[in-house]
């Protein structure tokens, strides 16, 4: 069983568009996390969840909006696209706040 | 502000050599530091970790070496082989903040 599951894995769209993507944790963990990966690979944390509540919002343009229906579930919706993000996302979860991580294998968004 | 940055964004090294990936810090109230494998098309994966209180610790073919006097993290990979070709990524904890920051990434190819 995948420990921590987000779909989609690519999601390709036009500038403009709204998209969510989804993250699942099956390790019981508490916090949840929003990253996002440039192409020069630096990773950047967006959102940080703990049983349900926001902890951490970063900088991030209020386009993105993370939702947590339960502390197994974070995702992630974007609202009117840009060419700038474009990245990857990665969704992450630790047994608490700032520990190790566990993450999801990434969603590739592509905006054109 | 804090960052943690590595000395090199690529290392090349001869399959069966050891490989060090250097990491340095600034925020001294960080207790706890993390070492993470990122291969192509995956998320990032726990490979070691040592806590403040601890100068050096051992895994199976890696080693994490740890001076808080000068605030500079190691990661030592003895007979480098193929499969290690990846991203590492050093990320320091502040457990009491709830906080971590990651490093910017050392690409790491294995040549046979």
């Amino acid at each position: 069983d995948t420990a921590v599951s987000q779909t989609p894995k690519y999601l390709v769209t036009q500038m403009g568009n709204d998209k969510s993507i989804k993250c699942e944790q099956n390790l019981g963990h508490d916090t949840m996390y929003w990253y996002k990966q440039d192409s020069k690979k630096f990773l950047k944390i967006m959102f940080s969840y703990n049983n349900k509540e926001l902890i951490i919002n970063e900088t991030v343009p209020n386009r993105f909006s993370p939702k947590s229906p339960d502390k197994a579930h974070l995702n992630l919706h974007i609202n009117s696209l840009e060419l700038g993000d474009s990245a990857v996302y990665f969704c992450a979860s630790s047994q608490k706040q700032g520990g190790g991580y566990t993450f999801g294998s990434g969603t590739r968004l592509t905006v054109v | 502000g804090e960052s943690v940055g590595l000395h090199l964004p690529t290392l090349s090294v001869q399959e069966g050599d050891n490989s060090i990936i250097n990491c340095a810090y600034s925020n001294s109230a960080s207790d706890y530091f993390i070492w993470y494998k990122q291969e192509s098309g995956k998320g990032p994966q726990f490979i070691i970790d040592i806590r403040s209180n601890m100068d050096k610790r051992q895994g199976q073919r890696v080693t994490v070496l740890l001076n808080k006097t000068v605030k500079h993290l190691s990661l030592q990979i003895a007979a480098t082989q193929p499969g290690d070709s990846a991203v590492y990524f050093c990320a320091e904890i502040r457990t009491n903040a709830g906080k971590s920051t990651f490093g910017d990434g050392t690409t790491l190819t294995v040549k046979p």
